[in-house]
Parts: C-alpha cells; structure tokens; sequence
C-alpha cells in the first residue's frame, strides 16, 4: 500500500504562514487532498487536486505537489485554522485511497 | 445540498458482528458516478479507509480488513449500509460515512461520524 508521511505536529504564531508536509514515493505524480478536521467535527476538504479550492474556503489556504513532497499552505493563520490536518491520495496502483497520519495545527 | 448521517450501536461486544447504516439525500446512488463509502478514526489516530460502494455496485474494500467487510446499498431507502465480523477493541473508533464521485479522488462531504465501542 502507499505510504504517506506527515509531521505529527506543527506550530505557528497568529498572521504568520503553516506549512504541513505530507510526503510520499513520487507523490507528485498523484493529485493530493487535503482535510481539515475540527475536535468533534468531520473532516471537510480544503485543497483538492494538488491546489484547488473548494467554495467556502479561504484564498488563505494554498497548495503545492512536486517530487516527493506534497505542501498545504495556510497564510496569516488564525486562531480558527487550529485543526488537525490529513493529506490523500488515490493510488493508481492498487486503485484504492491512501490517507497521511495527520498533522495537529496549533495555533500559539 | 449532499448530507450524510452514520446510525448504529454506540456498543459492541467482541466477537460480535457491526452494522452501520448510512442515509443520504441530495443524491441518488442509482446515479451514474455517484458513490458512498465509510472511513474510520481510532480515538487521537489517523483516518483509515475501509469500504466504497458506485452506483454500478462496483465495491473496494481495505484489503487489510476485505475478509471482515460487507458495503450493500439499498437505493430506495437512500441508504449503504456496512458490516464487520469479528469485532475487536482495536475496532474502537468514530465511522464516518463519506461521499464520493467516480471521477473524482477525494471524499466529500462527509457525515458527522459515529462512535462505535468495542467492549465487554
């Protein structure tokens, strides 16, 4: 099965920019999407196909996808973007979904 | 406006067999490209995706759990219900259901999720 791997945590000060790793044998070559999930809440998308936004959701929240290393990127972080943050993949291979173990957002 | 909503026991017994049912509207799984799957989260872990029924009844499952797995949808109920044998406390976990489309690879939107219990 493919193997994503994200930090399990990740710090940032209010207004400054996070950045959540998710890496992965030549994941670029893979459309990643990114979830946000609240405590208590389900997980709702925020980036699909690499860099697309879905309605709703803020020009704050960007991505990227190249090589080994796939990057959500929150500018001016609020209080509110604390989350726990999931990156997946579809894998080709096996044709089945594959998601990162997660990253916690705080928010200091 | 999709919606999803998990309901089952909030408790089960090891050994015992679980089954979760998802209803849905704002779609109609005998619509070609639609599909519905469930998702589950350990307390503090990591999503694990375990089943995904298409309107064709093209069915995946987790191949770690596809001995334990059953996804059946009953389309005039709005509704896909999922089974698993031989329950574990390692199976404790909140089970979301999810909707996806053929053509895409991402899960969306999901249901509020369920917590299911294994104990005895």
């Amino acid at each position: 099965s493919y193997v994503l791997t994200q930090p399990p945590s990740v710090s940032v000060a209010p207004g400054k920019t996070a950045r959540i790793t998710c890496g992965g044998n030549n994941i670029g070559s893979k459309g990643v999407h990114w979830y946000q999930q609240k405590p208590g809440q389900a997980p709702v998308v925020v980036i699909y196909d690499d860099s697309d936004r879905p309605s709703g959701i803020p020009e704050r929240f960007s991505g990227s996808n190249s090589g080994n290393t796939a990057t959500l990127t929150i500018s001016r972080v609020e209080a509110g973007d604390e989350a726990d943050y999931s990156c997946q993949v579809w894998d080709r291979s096996s044709d089945l979904p594959a998601f990162g173990g997660g990253t916690k957002l705080t928010v200091l | 406006q999709i919606t999803l909503k998990e309901s089952g026991p909030t408790l089960v017994k090891p050994t015992q067999t679980l089954t979760l049912t998802c209803t849905f509207s704002g779609f109609s799984v005998n619509t070609g490209g639609e599909g519905v799957g469930w998702i589950r989260q350990p307390p503090g872990k990591a999503l694990e995706w375990l089943a995904l029924i298409y309107w064709n009844d093209d069915r995946r499952y987790s191949p770690s759990l596809r001995s334990r797995l059953a996804i059946t949808k009953d389309t005039s109920k709005n509704q896909v219900v999922l089974t698993m044998t031989n329950m574990d406390p390692v199976d404790t976990a909140t089970y979301f259901c999810v909707h996806k489309l053929d053509r895409v690879d991402w899960f969306d939107p999901w249901g509020q999720g369920t917590l299911v219990t294994v104990s005895s």
